[in-house]
């Protein structure tokens, strides 16, 4: 089994949907969690960075982590076009120096106007 | 805008040569990393660099590869004999502190013909 899974895509919507972007997990030592969008050519920009069960919301944007399913999903509410990007699933076991993260393969999101 | 300033933002190359990548930050930080990201793969973790010498470094990361700061500003990458499989996306990335998480420049696409 991998050791972060990200449901496969691409994924399309209409403008105003709420979106829903899910990663699963084998590893148990995850701790921390984090949600990156990645604009074509460009670098991973961090959304939503968390460390424990249960919900973070910002704006828009709300993480969930469910450490006992060993799930964690991220919503975006009223999409817009420019949320039309590749959304990265991103955990790691810790903090500090030598916290090396695993992503998720990525999901690519299509917000259409 | 990213914290992070990579150069060159392409650069392509003939297997065989060697390759110097660069990441600027643009405050003082201590913590600094390489990723990397074949296209249609995952983000793979390569280094860790904290203090001045690596903390960690992945199976990817062989003989080839070596990081330094020279200056105690720049933060490079240098693959010593370019092979195919080499090219990618490269992203430096930094953390401000221990228990924050990691932010990444806009990378380096690296081609090697």
């Amino acid at each position: 089994q991998k050791e972060v899974e990200q449901d496969p895509g691409p994924l399309s919507v209409p403008e105003g949907a709420i979106v829903s972007l899910n990663c699963t997990y084998s590893n148990s030592a995850f701790q921390y969690f984090m949600w990156y969008r990645q604009y074509s050519r460009k670098g991973p920009e961090l959304l939503m960075y968390t460390y424990s069960s249960g919900n973070k919301e910002d704006g828009r944007f709300t993480a969930q982590v469910d450490k006992s399913s060993k799930y964690i999903s991220l919503f975006i509410r009223d999409s817009q076009p420019s949320d039309s990007a590749t959304y990265l699933c991103a955990m790691s076991d810790g903090s500090g120096a030598n916290s090396k993260l695993t992503f998720g393969k990525g999901i690519t999101l299509s917000v259409r106007p | 805008e990213p914290e992070v300033t990579q150069t060159p933002s392409h650069q392509v190359t003939q297997m065989g040569q060697e390759v110097i990548l660069r990441c600027v930050p643009i405050s003082n930080h201590l913590y600094f990393y390489w990723y990397r990201q074949i296209l249609g793969q995952k983000v793979e973790f390569l280094v860790s660099f904290y203090n001045n010498e690596i903390s960690e470094k992945s199976e990817i990361f062989d003989d080839q590869f070596s990081v330094e700061r020279p200056d105690g500003s720049n933060f490079t990458l240098k693959i010593r004999s370019t092979k195919l499989e080499d090219s990618a996306m490269y992203f430096c990335a930094r953390r401000t502190g221990e228990n924050s998480p990691l932010h990444f420049g806009n990378g380096t696409r690296l081609t090697v013909t």
